[in-house]
This record gives structure tokens, sequence and C-alpha cells, in this order.
């Protein structure tokens, strides 16, 4: 079955350590996001990326780094710089002109970090 | 730019009452609306999805919104409500022209509490 796989669902870090969150998809979408969602602001976006080896910063990137060196993958870095890193983080994949409606994404299960 | 407003971070409702929630978008240009439901640590379902053609649309789980453009609205309705419609409820607008790549803007969520 086609869909979007994040690891890991659980993951606690030390202040100061970067951490890396995993998100591969099998879709075929172009489009990959990451969004942030803390209780009761909704989902924030992290970055964006529209097409391999490009990305673009969302609202909230700084902290944050990706990378996008395939079509399946688009792993995201937490960083020592991020100051309130606990959070619930949500991949995401898109295939806008590829038969899918504008817009429309599809999720993958979350990852939930916590520092200590 | 786009926004999206949703009514009550709660709401709560007897099993078998009309479920209404309530969701208002600015957009500067003709709107995609979602509506997305999420379980507890979960990822995003889509509910459903207004894209132009029908203005009432119909999803999985007996839901189904109405776009009023009049009213800037797209709230979403149940019949009937069930024990397991208890969720977190997220209303998302995209705009359909400019490729729609950057993703969705989401509303901060209702949480819809079933009362039994």
């Amino acid at each position: 079955d086609g869909g979007i796989t994040q690891s890991p669902k659980y993951l606690f870090r030390k202040e100061g350590q970067n951490v890396t969150l995993s998100c591969e998809q099998n879709l075929n979408h172009d489009a990959m996001y990451w969004y942030r969602q803390d209780p009761g602001q909704g989902l924030r976006l992290i970055y964006y990326s529209q097409i391999v080896n490009d990305f673009q910063k969302g609202d909230i990137a700084e902290g944050y780094s990706v990378s996008r060196e395939k079509k399946e993958s688009f792993p995201l870095t937490v960083t020592s710089a991020q100051k309130n890193p606990t959070a619930f983080y949500l991949c995401a994949s898109s295939a806008p002109g590829q038969g899918e409606v504008v817009g429309e994404l599809f999720f993958g299960e979350g990852s939930r970090l916590t520092v200590l | 730019a786009q926004s999206v407003t949703q009514l009550g971070s709660h709401v709560s409702v007897s099993e078998g009452a009309l479920v209404l929630l309530r969701c208002n978008y600015s957009s500067s240009v003709p709107p995609y609306l979602f509506w997305y439901v999420q379980y507890p640590n979960q990822g995003l379902q889509l509910l459903l999805k207004y894209t132009s053609a029908a203005t009432l649309v119909k999803g999985i789980n007996g839901f189904e919104a109405e776009f009023k453009k009049s009213e800037t609205s797209f709230h979403l309705t149940k019949p009937s409500a069930h024990m397991s419609d208890a969720a977190e409820y997220f209303c998302a607008v995209s705009p359909y022209s400019g490729g729609g790549a950057d993703g969705l803007t989401f509303g901060k969520g209702t949480h819809l509490i079933i009362q039994p």
C-alpha cells in the first residue's frame, strides 16, 4: 500500500542535541512538507520541497533544517538552536498537477519529540 | 494571503445529535477547502474537499460541508453524532491558482466531544 512513513514515533532528546526525524513516501509525489503541531495552535509549516534538491522555508523554519536528495525522502533535523522543540511533527506529501487535487495533503502518522 | 478561522476550540454534543463545526476562510483568490480529522497521536485524514464543483460536498463517515461564498464559510455537519466521531477536526484552505504546492493553511482545530 502506498503511504507516508515517519520514524521514530516517539523520540526523547536532551537539551543541546540535534535529532533527525525520518519521512519516506512511496506515493510518487513531487511535493513534501513538514508541519509542527502544538496544542491549540493548529499546524504550522516548517519547510516544504516541491522537487528534489530544492526546498523552501515555511512560517517557522528557525532552528530546523531539511534535505531532499531523493524524491521519496525528506528528513527533518531539529537543531539545538530550536528553543522549544517539544511538539508533534507531521510529514505530508502532495502531487499538484499529477492528478491530485491542488493542495490536498497526505499525512504520515507523526513523530512526537520530547526534550528532557 | 489566506487564513482560516474555526469558531470554538471545543464543541460538545450528545450521541445522536447534530454535529456542526464552523469554519470561515479568507482568500484573495478562489479557494480549495478541506476538512481533516485527527485521532489522538495520529496523522490527519481527509474527510472531504471542495474544489469549485458542487457547493455541497459529501465526505467519509457521514460528514458533509457546504461552501457558501457570500458568507466565506465552509461549515462541517453530520446529522447524528457517534461516539467514534470524537476527535480533532481541522479546516484548511489552498488557492487553486498558482500551483498550490506551497502547502495548506490550517485553522487551529476544533476538538469534538461526544457525550453518551
